[in-house]
């Protein structure tokens, strides 16, 4: 079955530390994997994608490590700001034979709150 | 920037209605997709459209519909509105190509009374 798991489920921190956020998955065919930030009230949007190919990669204090073998995910926030309050959501594509050539599967996400 | 709109960001109707969820995107994509947002389950599949008139169910697809009259615009239709379809509703777009991102909606928030 298709699924993708995050832990952990909420998270608090305080401004200016670091944390990582998990996600482990079990979708095959893999295509890619994405991290979304969803703020509260807003829809999701794309922080980062990560193909088969790819270890590690960054988007400002965003870093986002892949291990295809073991089939893990992570998303590293460096230096935490309160404007990343939010749910970190990970999504996994995987290649169908239907009309849209992949599908998605979203994990329940990370609701992660910094404090000042 | 990508924008997609969905008309309303609250919703109350009541039971055994027929309730319809409007979303609409600037950039020409050829995909959209409806999605229900319920805490703890992720983001969930009703319906996706690849081309205009053209659609396909979901993980979800029951007690809804939806129509693709035109290239900018899909809906989403409950046809008789039950409580349990009290949830958030996303919309989202995108371009084919592999690797091509979802662009969202802020999402309706629809309540069933």
């Amino acid at each position: 079955k298709n699924q993708v798991e995050q832990s952990p489920q909420s998270l608090i921190i305080l401004e200016g530390k670091n944390c990582t956020l998990q996600c482990n998955y079990t979708v095959s065919p893999f295509s890619n994997l994405r991290w979304y930030k969803q703020d509260t009230g807003r829809g999701p949007v794309s922080l980062t994608i990560m193909t088969f190919s790819e270890n590690t990669k960054s988007n400002g204090r965003y870093t986002a490590t892949l291990d295809a073998d073991t089939k893990q995910s992570s998303l590293h926030i460096t230096a935490s700001q309160l404007s990343d309050s939010a749910s970190y959501i990970c999504v996994v594509s995987r290649r169908v034979n239907n009309n849209a050539g992949n599908m998605l599967t979203f994990g329940g996400g990370t609701r992660l709150m910094v404090k000042p | 920037d990508v924008k997609v709109t969905q008309s309303s960001r609250y919703l109350v109707k009541r039971t055994g209605e027929k309730v319809f969820l409007e979303c609409v995107q600037d950039m020409d994509h050829e995909n959209m997709f409806w999605y229900r947002q319920d805490p703890g389950l992720g983001l969930r599949l009703i319906y996706f459209s690849y081309d205009v008139k053209m659609k396909e169910k979901g993980d979800i697809p029951e007690g809804y519909s939806v129509s693709r009259e035109k290239k900018e615009r899909f809906s989403l239709i409950l046809e008789s509105a039950s409580t349990n379809q009290t949830s958030m509703y996303l919309c989202a777009s995108r371009t084919q190509g592999l690797g091509q991102p979802q662009h969202f909606g802020d999402g309706t928030r629809l309540s069933i009374l």
